[in-house]
């Protein structure tokens, strides 16, 4: 199946500071990718859907300002985390869609994660 | 928007056929059932997928009855390495994938 890359699988990052993660599409073109946030224990979040050449469309609750998304091609988008806090350390996982054909809508695909540590 | 229940956990034994059901009542019409597995610290991975009726592939089976309210992923000979997390999350529209809690799987030796 298709590959899905995430940039760095680790981070920590000191309070106040903000930290990009990367996320890509390795063999094929997605002109839309999605951010997830999961926290220990507990179910994948959708966050935002990601658009390339486009604004990122967020699901409720989710601040914008906060969480910079950005798809400036058709294989990467990019999350930044703003004025990381403790409270935003959690596992961020993105996915990308390919195009699907005559045997189904297509397969979602996940990166292997990232797991972020605000201290 | 659509939401999904499983039951929260499940413990099996090696060797075991592993049945986990999900309830999906209000799937759209257009919409595929998609099972995805995950282990800890790592990001989802596709299992199957299927419209109606029944699909199988090299690792899983998946059973769709006719009114499509529900669906079962069918594990057959579970072993160690299947402990895991399994989730059938819904198309939230857009294509943007809605997960629910999941089911924890546990198998035992």
């Amino acid at each position: 199946g298709a590959v899905v890359s995430q940039h760095p699988s680790w981070v920590i990052c000191k309070s106040g500071t903000s930290v990009k993660i990367e996320c890509r599409s390795l063999d094929f073109q997605a002109t839309t990718m999605f951010w997830y946030r999961q926290f220990p224990k507990q179910s994948l979040m959708l966050m935002a859907t990601s658009n390339e050449g486009s604004k990122a469309t967020y699901e409720q609750g989710v601040e914008k300002d906060k969480f910079l998304i950005n798809h400036a091609s058709l294989t990467l988008s990019t999350l930044t985390v703003t004025s990381a806090h403790p409270e935003d350390s959690s596992f961020y996982i993105c996915s990308a869609r390919d195009g699907g054909g005559a045997g189904g809508p297509g397969e979602q695909y996940f990166g292997p994660g990232t797991r972020l540590t605000v201290t | 928007l659509a939401k999904t229940t499983q039951p929260i956990s499940m413990d099996s034994y090696e060797g075991q056929e592993v049945n986990i059901t999900c309830s999906h009542n209000n799937i759209a019409t257009n919409d595929y059932i998609t099972w995805y597995q995950q282990f800890p610290s790592q990001g989802p991975r596709f299992i199957i997928q299927g419209y109606k009726t029944k699909v199988t592939n090299e690792v899983a089976s998946l059973f769709i009855p006719a009114d499509r309210k529900s669906s079962t992923l069918s594990l057959p000979r579970v072993s160690l390495s299947d402990t895991a997390v399994y989730y059938c999350p819904v198309d939230g529209g857009y294509n943007k994938l809605i997960f629910g809690a999941g089911t924890r799987l546990a198998v035992h030796p």
